[in-house]
């Protein structure tokens, strides 16, 4: 299964609403999860179940969709949230990862 | 505190043979299914291979399949990751995780003659 996101790169700012996108090659129901790495860090689990939040995750936060169009949004950006975010379908195996969408400060 | 630490990385000839570990503290290791994810330099992410928590089940990506092998030791809290006939695009920073919720910090294999 394959996992495409969009845009592949983000120009923002604080305070912005920010929405990436994760599109499948089939449906994966609700088998999606995103994760945010900072340079030169581990991936961090952000939601799971493509809309529920993991513990500890700012409500800023969320995520929606299912079938083969996921959502990741971020409400109001905030200066740590300059990462990178990817989407992980745990569907089926072997499981993949979105290309990865970085967001930059415009 | 739960962490992980993996060991074992390091530079290699193609062709040749690496292991790394996983160990896990403060983390219920025994009942959970534990992955390796690597990341080439600059690249994205990819998924590596799952082994289920009583080790009886295990998935690879197509990549690796058939040169690498997962497995855990439950008594020891350990978890493996032996790569064979390893080659140039195998050269990544390689993290363990537990349900994918726990992260190690990662371990650098470089393949390269």
């Amino acid at each position: 299964i394959q996992l495409t996101q969009s845009p592949s790169i983000l120009s923002t700012s604080v305070g912005d609403r920010v929405t990436i996108t994760c599109r499948a090659s089939q449906g994966i129901s609700s088998s999606l999860a995103w994760f945010q790495q900072k340079p030169g860090k581990a991936p961090e689990l952000l939601i799971y179940a493509a809309s529920t939040l993991q513990s500890g995750v700012p409500s800023r936060f969320s995520g929606s969709g299912s079938g083969t169009e996921f959502t990741l949004t971020i409400s109001s950006l905030q200066p740590e949230d300059f990462a990178t975010y990817y989407c992980l379908q745990n569907n089926s195996y072997p499981f993949t990862f979105g290309q990865g969408t970085p967001l930059e400060i415009k | 505190q739960v962490q992980l630490v993996e060991s074992g990385g390091g530079v290699v000839q193609p062709g040749r043979s690496l292991r790394l570990s996983c160990a896990a503290s403060a983390f219920t290791f025994s009942n959970s299914g534990m992955h390796w994810v690597r990341q080439a330099p600059g690249q994205g992410l990819e998924w590596v291979a799952v082994i289920s928590s009583d080790g009886s089940h295990k998935y690879y990506a197509d990549s690796v399949k058939g040169r690498f092998t997962i497995s855990r030791d439950n008594s020891r809290n350990t978890l493996y990751l032996q790569m064979n006939s390893l080659r140039v695009e195998d050269t990544a920073v390689y993290y363990c995780a537990g349900n994918l919720d726990v992260w190690g910090k990662g371990t650098t294999v470089t393949v390269s003659s």
